[in-house]
């Protein structure tokens, strides 16, 4: 079982509705976690990072999560043609070096 | 502008050559690391240090090298190259005790060996 859990899609969704990216992990201890955004050919970009159970919001973004269910989740509001890439969900298990699921990748259609 | 610089961006070069990816940051972060990528897939970590003069291997078996002399550089050494090495590389970095930061990552270097 791999540490980060992601679905590799592709998740389809129109342009203005809401994507829904979501991630589990495996170790108890972990303690924050990121989502990193990479458009095709491009390096990873940090969008979000959460530690505390619960959302947090960041323009059109929204980080849940939930240490009981071990699972993170990404929300898009209003969703662009521009938010097209792949989504990486990353967790730090106890205080080592940042693990990465293998990413989902969204399309947003006009 | 603090930032973590790779050069070069593409290399196209032929087997058996010995190569070295450079990777330096300006922001003064102890820990670096270097990942390979392949298209549409995962990352892979294949090196990283905690410091100057520590080195470790990653999770990925990787024929290449590297070493950390100063803290803002971390370069990549692959000392014969082969059409398997073909692939991007991405170094990283973040500094140390803060563990709300995440990871920098350079704009890539991508090599192809034929």
């Amino acid at each position: 079982q791999k540490e980060v859990e992601q679905n590799s899609g592709p998740l389809s969704v129109p342009e203005g509705a809401i994507a829904s990216l979501n991630c589990t992990y495996s170790d108890r201890g972990s303690q924050s976690f990121f989502w990193y955004r990479q458009y095709s050919g491009k390096s990873p970009e940090l969008i979000m990072f959460i530690y505390s159970n619960g959302d947090k919001e960041d323009g059109r973004f929204t980080a849940q999560l939930n240490k009981a269910s071990q699972y993170v989740s990404l929300l898009i509001r209003d969703s662009q043609p521009s938010d097209s890439a792949t989504y990486l969900c990353a967790s730090i298990p106890g205080f080592q070096k940042l693990v990465f699921g293998t990413g989902t990748r969204l399309l947003v259609s006009p | 502008e603090a930032d973590i610089y790779q050069t070069p961006r593409y290399l196209v070069i032929g087997t058996g050559k010995k190569i070295t990816l450079e990777c330096s940051q300006t922001m003064g972060h102890d820990k670096m690391y270097w990942y390979q990528q392949d298209p549409g897939m995962e990352l892979h970590l294949i090196h990283y240090s905690y410091g100057v003069n520590s080195t470790e291997k990653g999770d990925l078996s990787s024929e290449s090298t590297v070493s950390r002399i100063r803290t803002e550089h971390f370069p990549l050494t692959l000392e014969s190259a082969r059409p398997s090495h073909t692939s991007q590389y991405l170094c990283a970095s973040s500094p140390r005790g803060r563990l709300n930061y995440g990871y920098t990552f350079g704009s890539g270097t991508r090599l192809t060996v034929v």
